[in-house]
């Protein structure tokens, strides 16, 4: 398996613009994460997928951001209208639920990340 | 909601000593604690891991430590290599319910000094 795959791996932007990132799981997952991670703030938890649903977006920070799994194998991230605080890297991540039962359980696998800056 | 806290920000080592990261956490019913080496550029890799029916782990030249009357875990390194040099991070969650997203650590940078 490739692994964890995001797309763009960089983006410069100018505040007001909408951003979208992409993220395929890997196949067989049925979780997904997005991360945000910045120096001031290390590693948030945005939201989290389960089996396609959103279980929990407590961590979005704001209307501006949104996310959607439209299917197993791919997911986005939406900023609209982006600021310069957006800018961080965002990660994406994948695993098996730990619901499934499954040994490596909660093991989450991440992409190589989205570095966003916004001007 | 459950809070990691960890220690030191940032570790220098001479090559060849040890290293040792630590964390505590919040929630009492956090069952799951992984620690995860990131390097520069990358996303962060899980090394090892460590759930709540167990005291201690070892995989070669890295073991992690479990308090649970404490709700502390640390990560232990011996023999350090110029290539444990990365950004380590501790992470805790609860397996089971449906809550299934970690709860990260700021994060250690190992530096290992020649």
């Amino acid at each position: 398996d490739a692994g964890v795959i995001q797309s763009p791996r960089h983006e410069v932007t100018e505040m007001g613009q909408e951003v979208t990132l992409r993220c395929k799981p890997i196949s067989g997952h049925n979780s997904l994460f997005w991360y945000r991670q910045t120096m001031m703030r290390g590693l948030e938890l945005l939201i989290y997928f389960n089996n396609n649903v959103p279980i929990d977006d407590s961590g979005m920070p704001e209307d501006r951001f949104s996310a959607k799994m439209p299917n197993a194998s791919f997911s986005t991230l939406k900023i609209q209208p982006s600021e310069p605080r957006d800018s961080a890297v965002y990660f994406c991540a994948s695993s098996l639920g730990a619901a499934s039962g499954a040994s490596g359980a909660n093991v989450l696998t991440f992409g190589a990340g989205s570095r966003l800056t916004v001007l | 909601g459950e809070n990691v806290e960890q220690h030191p920000s940032t570790l220098s080592v001479q090559e060849g000593d040890s290293a040792v990261i630590k964390c505590t956490y919040s929630d009492s019913a956090s069952n799951y604690f992984p620690w995860y080496k990131q390097e520069l550029g990358k996303g962060p890799q899980l090394i090892i891991d460590i759930r709540s029916n167990v005291g201690e782990k070892k995989d070669q030249r890295i073991a992690v430590t479990l308090n649970k009357t404490a709700k502390h875990f640390s990560l232990h390194i011996t023999e350090t290599q110029p290539e444990d040099s990365a950004v380590y991070f501790c992470a805790a969650s609860y397996s089971g319910g449906g809550a299934d997203g970690l709860t990260f650590g700021k994060g250690t940078h190992l530096i290992i000094q020649p």
